[in-house]
């Protein structure tokens, strides 16, 4: 099974400033890696696909990179709403799930 | 727009199965770029993908709960179905029904779970 790992695994930032997430992949998953956003009581919310592509409605303040094994997720200026929990997801080898960032608003 | 929801027992007495259905609007189940895939998350943990079904009706589930999973699909009705044997309190979670939407290059490999339904809380317990 490939194991996600998410850091940290809480963030708390101020509006305004830049969230930088990071999901580390136990062996490689090439491109296929997803970021979901997750608030209480609310389904997962796609974010990202493919690593680097914004899925429909996201706004561009949110960002992928990486291939391989790591990966990162930029918020570049973050709004109150961005609070959440954010999980990474692989499609390489069938699907798993890193545990998940918790990002903080102040 | 596709709009997935579950609908099915939220209390399970242990060693019964749980079963639990998907119904889907504003798409149709049998697109061939598409999976229908099920998910859950215990309270406070990350989120476990249980299976899916394709377009074809090939099923593939996590191998850890492989020889308790049945996925099926009734495209009559656009819904796709889960049951889960056997189960516990371990099994105690929010499942959700979802849709993958495969990637350019096929279904084996990436793609997005771009859809996703609220969720349904199912307790194990007697």
């Amino acid at each position: 099974e490939i194991v996600l790992t998410q850091s940290p695994a809480t963030l708390s930032l101020s509006p305004g400033e830049r969230a930088t997430l990071s999901c580390r992949a136990s062996q490689s998953v090439s491109s296929y890696l997803a970021w979901y956003q997750q608030k209480p009581g609310q389904a997962p919310r796609l974010l990202i696909y493919d690593a680097s592509n914004r899925a429909t409605g996201i706004p561009a303040r949110f960002s992928g990179s990486g291939s391989g094994t790591d990966f990162t997720l930029t918020i570049s200026s973050l709004e109150p709403e961005d609070s959440a929990v954010y999980f990474c997801q692989q499609r390489d080898t069938w699907v798993t799930f890193g545990q998940g960032t918790r990002l903080e608003i102040k | 727009q596709v709009q997935l929801e579950e609908s099915g027992p939220g209390l399970v007495k242990p060693s019964q199965t749980l079963s639990l259905t998907c119904t889907v609007s504003g798409g149709s189940i049998n697109s061939g770029d598409c999976f229908w895939s099920w998910f859950r998350q215990p309270p406070g943990k990350a989120l476990e993908w249980i299976g899916y079904i394709s377009y074809s009706g090939s099923t593939y589930s996590n191998p850890s709960l492989e020889s308790r999973v049945s996925i099926s699909a009734d495209t009559s009705k656009i819904q796709f179905s889960l049951k889960l044997t056997s189960v516990t309190a371990a099994d105690t979670a929010v499942y959700f029904c979802s849709r993958l939407r495969c990637s350019s290059g096929g279904c084996s490999r990436g793609g997005a779970f771009d859809f996703w339904g609220r969720g349904t809380l199912v307790t194990v317990s007697s």
